[in-house]
């Protein structure tokens, strides 16, 4: 079954340590997505990539950065300069068409230890 | 993007019909609305989507106002798995302004017995 898959499940991190959070998608979409989500809150928007080798920044990408080397993969490294890392991370995948129906991971738990 | 209002939270009896509104006040002639629910700890997942008319699948049904400023998701039997934070999205279809979706805070819908 094609979807997207995000590892691993749960990530420790001594601070001042860069962690690389990794998304997968089998879904052939042209899109990829990462969110942040602090507890109680909304999704915040980090990184989008539309097509392959090309990215933008997000609402919310100072101290993160990601690659888009390959159409299935978009991994986010998050860098020591991220002040406050730990958070819930998504990712997601749409068609790179006029409506965005979007497919999310299951996400990564990252906590700075 | 047009801005949405939604109640922070609302319950719900398990088997009868659950309501949630959404007020897009602003949105534009070419602005859909979305909805996706977030189960605890997992990836938001999509519901529908419309333009004006009425939509209804599988999940859910989706109830527009003729003009357009807000919107009713519609659970026709609430079970205890719905549970869920619901978010509504107002968003241009252009490819233009890419696929960017923006989630608020929701609404936090608990279905009880």
């Amino acid at each position: 079954d094609g979807g997207i898959t995000q590892s691993p499940k749960y990530l420790f991190r001594k601070e001042g340590q860069n962690v690389t959070l990794s998304c997968e998608q089998n879904l052939n979409h042209d899109a990829m997505y990462w969110y942040r989500q602090d507890p109680g809150q909304g999704l915040r928007l980090i990184y989008y990539s539309q097509i392959v080798n090309d990215f933008q920044k997000g609402d919310i990408a100072e101290g993160y950065s990601v690659s888009r080397e390959k159409k299935e993969s978009f991994p986010l490294t998050v860098t020591s300069a991220q002040k406050n890392p730990t958070a819930f991370y998504l990712c997601a995948s749409s068609f790179r068409t006029e409506l965005p129906g979007y497919t999310f991971g299951s996400g990564t738990r990252l906590t700075v230890v | 993007d047009a801005k949405t209002t939604q109640p922070p939270s609302m319950d719900c009896a398990e088997g009868r019909a659950a309501n949630l509104p959404c007020n897009h006040s602003t949105i534009s002639g070419n602005e859909y609305v979305y909805w996706y629910r977030q189960i605890h700890s997992q990836g938001p997942q999509y519901i529908i989507h419309g333009l004006k008319n009425n939509e209804t699948n599988e999940m859910a049904s989706l109830i527009i106002t003729e003009d357009r400023k807000s919107s009713t998701l519609i659970l026709p039997h609430a079970t205890l798995r719905d549970t869920a934070v619901y978010y509504c999205i107002v968003r241009v279809a252009i490819k233009a302004a890419g696929n960017k979706l923006t989630f608020g805070g929701g609404t936090r819908v608990l279905v009880k017995p």
